[in-house]
């Protein structure tokens, strides 16, 4: 059964900084992973999507890895803001033809001013 | 931007009552989910329905759930007879599901509470 996880869980910086999130998974028979952005009480906004066969995918200064023989995420945020501050989920699809996605616990960030 | 729309963004309802949460998925996407999220847990999946048959479904998803596309435009969820612990934000999401075209896009949720 898939498990991801996710480390740290909670997380604050000061304004400006650069950061690495990371997500693991037992099981590397993944199809994709994608990063979402959740605000406290609202739903979730899609930040990135990685194939199993890509190494990474950027979106402005977000940057995320995938090492799938290790099963193994980041999601780098450079230069970070305030407006970043929010909970962080990675989930991912397994390769079986189904479309189900398995999600970790998150990270909670916050940047302060 | 076509989104993921949700309605109500709040039901509260008492125990044994059914319950039916409404989303409408982006429009020319195929696949379609409920996902929900007790307070404090993970993001769980529920069900994903493709081509007005249901595709895949957790073992949440008992026979007190059912999901139904009843137009063009619709997906529901429905809760026969609700329980205490089926309170949890309800998310619905959509996919295209063509090569390289399967990203998952998220509503903003149901919040349900069962009394």
């Amino acid at each position: 059964k898939q498990e991801v996880t996710q480390i740290p869980a909670a997380l604050s910086v000061p304004e400006g900084e650069n950061l690495v999130l990371n997500c693991s998974f037992t099981d590397s028979a993944i199809y994709n992973l994608q990063w979402f952005r959740q605000d406290p009480g609202k739903g979730l906004t899609s930040l990135l999507l990685i194939q199993s066969s890509q190494r990474e995918q950027t979106s402005g200064r977000l940057n995320a890895s995938l090492d799938k023989s290790s099963g193994r995420s980041t999601l780098y945020i450079a230069a970070s803001q305030p407006g970043d501050s929010a909970t962080y989920l990675c989930a991912v699809r397994a390769d079986t033809g189904f479309q189900k996605l398995v999600f970790g616990t998150g990270t909670r960030l916050l940047v302060s001013p | 931007e076509p989104e993921v729309t949700q309605t109500p963004s709040h039901q509260v309802t008492q125990m044994g009552q059914e319950v039916i949460l409404r989303c409408v998925p982006i429009s020319n996407h195929l696949y379609f989910y409920w996902y929900r999220q007790i307070l404090g847990q993970k993001v769980e999946f529920l069900v994903s329905f493709y081509n007005n048959e249901i595709s895949e479904k957790s073992e949440i998803f008992d026979d007190q759930f059912s999901v139904e596309r009843p137009d063009g435009s619709n997906f529901t969820l429905k809760i026969r007879s609700t329980k205490l612990e089926d309170s949890a934000m309800y998310f619905c999401a959509s996919s295209l599901e063509l090569a390289g075209y399967n990203e998952q896009f998220f509503g903003p949720g149901t919040r349900l509470t069962v009394l």
